[in-house]
């Protein structure tokens, strides 16, 4: 069946870098593209952007420019989500998506990570 | 950026209560409108696509309807488990995709 697993969680110091993975299987994992989703403690979901699992181009929403980097290894059918210079904000549960087959709806999802940053 | 609002932000309602959500866009967006389910501590779930189909698996009881601006989510029946925050989501070619703030259902 098509399924994302996603990478535990981890606990970073402010300042540092973190790098989350979402491994698909069941599925062409290049012929849909792959969200990011941010959920921040008892808040509510924010879309980060996509990839193109194709070209490897990302796309990144307001707000998820610089820090933020979206990557691929088609090899093993994985997607990353990079964040560099962590903040204490940046602490919440970080989810992959796929795109869905008929459009752009999110089906399935990630079991999520949660990224925490404290010092 | 299409703004997506929902209402009510909560809601408590007795099993076998009919419930309803709804959902407005700041601006038209056809039918490209989303539900998904969250359970506490789980990931979102997708019920209903494009505003009125419901997703392979997912039981009857829930319903979508609406276009344009104005979208309105139903459950027909509550049932224990329908405990969770539903969000709607849209899509926009050019601004890609915006959830609403969510609406948490409780038990009565």
């Amino acid at each position: 069946q098509v399924q994302l697993v996603q990478s535990g969680s981890e606990l970073k110091k402010p300042g540092a870098s973190v790098k989350v993975s979402c491994k698909a299987s069941g599925y062409t994992f290049t012929s849909y593209a792959m969200n990011w989703v941010r959920q921040a403690p008892g808040q509510g979901l924010e879309w980060m952007g996509w990839i193109n699992t194709n070209t490897g181009n990302p796309t990144y929403a307001q707000g998820f420019t610089g820090r933020f980097v979206f990557s691929l290894d088609t090899s093993v059918s994985t997607a990353y989500l990079q964040i560099s210079s962590l903040k204490a904000e940046d602490t919440a549960v970080y989810y992959c998506a796929r795109e869905g087959p008929l459009g752009q709806w999110l089906v399935p999802w990630g079991q999520g990570t949660l990224v925490t940053v404290s010092s | 950026d299409i703004q997506m609002t929902q209402s009510p932000s909560s809601l408590s309602a007795s099993v076998g209560d009919r419930v309803t959500i709804t959902c407005q866009a700041s601006q038209d967006i056809s039918n490209y409108l989303n539900w998904y389910q969250q359970k506490p501590g789980k990931a979102p779930k997708l019920l209903i696509y494009d505003a009125s189909n419901l997703e392979t698996g997912v039981p009857s009881r829930f319903s979508g309807s609406g276009s344009g601006t104005d979208f309105t989510f139903t459950i027909s029946s509550l049932q224990p488990e329908d405990i969770a925050t539903y969000y709607c989501q849209q899509y926009d070619n050019l601004l890609g995709i915006t959830f609403g703030p969510g609406t948490k259902v409780d038990i009565k």
